[in-house]
């Protein structure tokens, strides 16, 4: 079974505090996704990584920056937190396919809250 | 960018069919159609994933008319267990070589007893 794992399930931080939270994944995915989901919106991608060192902006990357230095591995960062940043965490991997859509495996999620 | 629409809600009792209908007016040629799952506190799950007319699985069924404009995911006799949150969504490329999908808000399914 494919597994993806954060690093916590929940967190409290202050406002201007950095911020990282880390996913690891085990099944030698290429592509790594960070979303966040807040009620009302569903999930909203954030970044994604379709390989070592290479990223690419989602929709909602303002406040945010990321970093996949091993395969297994892509962290999410938040520079400089604020309260608008509270919300659920979700990291995902999936294969890369040769079609569009690409079954992605999701962590059980952060929940961040900055006070 | 091939979004879609779902119901925001939906009710059923147990030992129903359920049926959730997505809007997907733009899917591109090579795009795959995929449902996931999602329980309170967990992440998504897949369900299922399709290209065109019907796909059956353990958990569900699928069913994509020719236009593929639009498509049906079907529960069989629900039971409490399946509150949760539907998701479709198509695949979307962007970028230099990565490949993503769109979700939408989903289609929050009540079973009630």
């Amino acid at each position: 079974d494919v597994k993806v794992t954060q690093s916590s399930r929940y967190l409290v931080k202050r406002t201007g505090e950095k911020v990282f939270l880390e996913c690891v994944q085990d099944m030698d995915h290429e592509n790594m996704f960070w979303y966040r989901q807040d009620p009302g919106l569903g999930l909203r991608l954030i970044y994604f990584s379709y390989d070592v060192k290479m990223k690419e902006k989602g929709d909602i990357p303002e406040g945010y920056s990321v970093s996949r230095e091993k395969k297994e591995r892509f962290s999410l960062i938040l520079e400089s937190a604020s309260t608008n940043q509270t919300s659920m965490y979700l990291c995902a991997s999936s294969r890369r396919t040769s079609g569009t859509t690409d079954t992605q495996y999701f962590g059980p999620g952060t929940r961040l809250t900055v006070l | 960018l091939a979004k879609t629409t779902q119901p925001i809600s939906m009710d059923s009792y147990e030992g129903q069919e359920v049926n959730i209908t997505c809007s997907h007016n733009n899917i591109a040629t090579n795009d795959y159609i995929t449902w996931y799952q999602q329980f309170p506190s967990q992440g998504p799950r897949f369900i299922i994933q399709g290209y065109k007319t019907k796909v059956t699985n353990e958990v569900a069924s699928l069913f994509i008319p020719a236009d593929r404009k639009s498509s049906t995911l079907s529960l069989p006799r629900v039971s409490l267990s399946d509150t949760a949150v539907y998701y479709c969504l198509v695949g979307d490329r962007r970028g230099t070589g990565g490949f993503k999908t769109i979700f939408g808000a989903g289609t929050r399914l009540f079973v009630k007893a």
